[in-house]
């Protein structure tokens, strides 16, 4: 199986902030790495597909970057509304996996 | 615009059967692949498996002697089944519609999911 290891597990930040979540895959999954966004008692929502492709109507101060098996999804200035748990998911081979998530939360 | 709602019983006993269906709508459910994944209550995201009408099904490993994933075409719903349950398949429930562009695949569309607690 291929494990993803998020880090941080969460963080704290201040609207207008700069905030970076990191994504590692155990094996290289070349650009097989989703982006989700998830509020409490609500199904994720998907925000980057293919680790740099925003999805269609996501805000624009999200960007997704890779490098090896090495992912980072990076919200520019953080807004209210981006408080919540962010996930990243590989789709390479036949079985997919999570990473454990990142809750991000007001300081 | 592409739904997806999940149902089933909330409350199973454990070493019973799990069922949920997913019914779509929106779109047609002989197209693309059908998914499900859960979350226990304070707990990350696992991807349980996912199914295709015209071929092909994949399950988490771990999983995969528990679960099938079925589709029903007249309905325009698919299912799951997880037998042998205990407490730690105490979960919501998603359903999901896996997408694919470039060649990458993604779940876009999501069910609100269902509470399932496996208790005596």
């Amino acid at each position: 199986d291929i494990q993803m290891t998020q880090s941080p597990s969460s963080l704290y930040a201040s609207v207008g902030d700069r905030v970076t979540i990191t994504c590692r895959a155990s094996q290289n999954i070349y650009i097989y790495l989703n982006w989700y966004q998830q509020k409490p008692g609500k199904a994720p929502n998907l925000l980057m597909y293919a680790a740099t492709t925003l999805e269609p109507g996501a805000p624009s101060r999200f960007s997704g970057s890779e490098s090896g098996t090495n992912f980072t999804l990076t919200i520019t200035s953080l807004q209210p509304e981006d408080f919540a748990t962010y996930y990243c998911q590989q789709t390479y081979g036949p079985s997919w996996t999570f990473g454990q998530g990142t809750k991000v939360e007001i300081k | 615009q592409v739904q997806l709602q999940e149902s089933g019983p909330g409350l199973v006993k454990p070493s019973e059967t799990l069922s949920l269906t997913c019914t779509v709508s929106g779109g047609s459910i002989s197209t693309f692949y059908w998914s499900w994944i859960r979350q226990p209550p304070g707990e990350g995201l696992e991807w349980i498996g996912h199914f295709s009408y015209t071929g092909g099904t994949n399950y988490n490993p771990s999983l995969k002697s528990r679960v099938t994933i079925s589709v029903d075409t007249s309905k325009n719903q698919f299912s799951l089944k997880m037998t042998s349950v205990t407490a730690a398949d105490t979960a919501v429930y998603y359903c999901a519609r896996r997408d694919c562009s470039g060649g990458t695949c993604y779940l876009r569309f999501w069910g609100q999911g269902t509470l399932v607690t496996v208790s005596s």
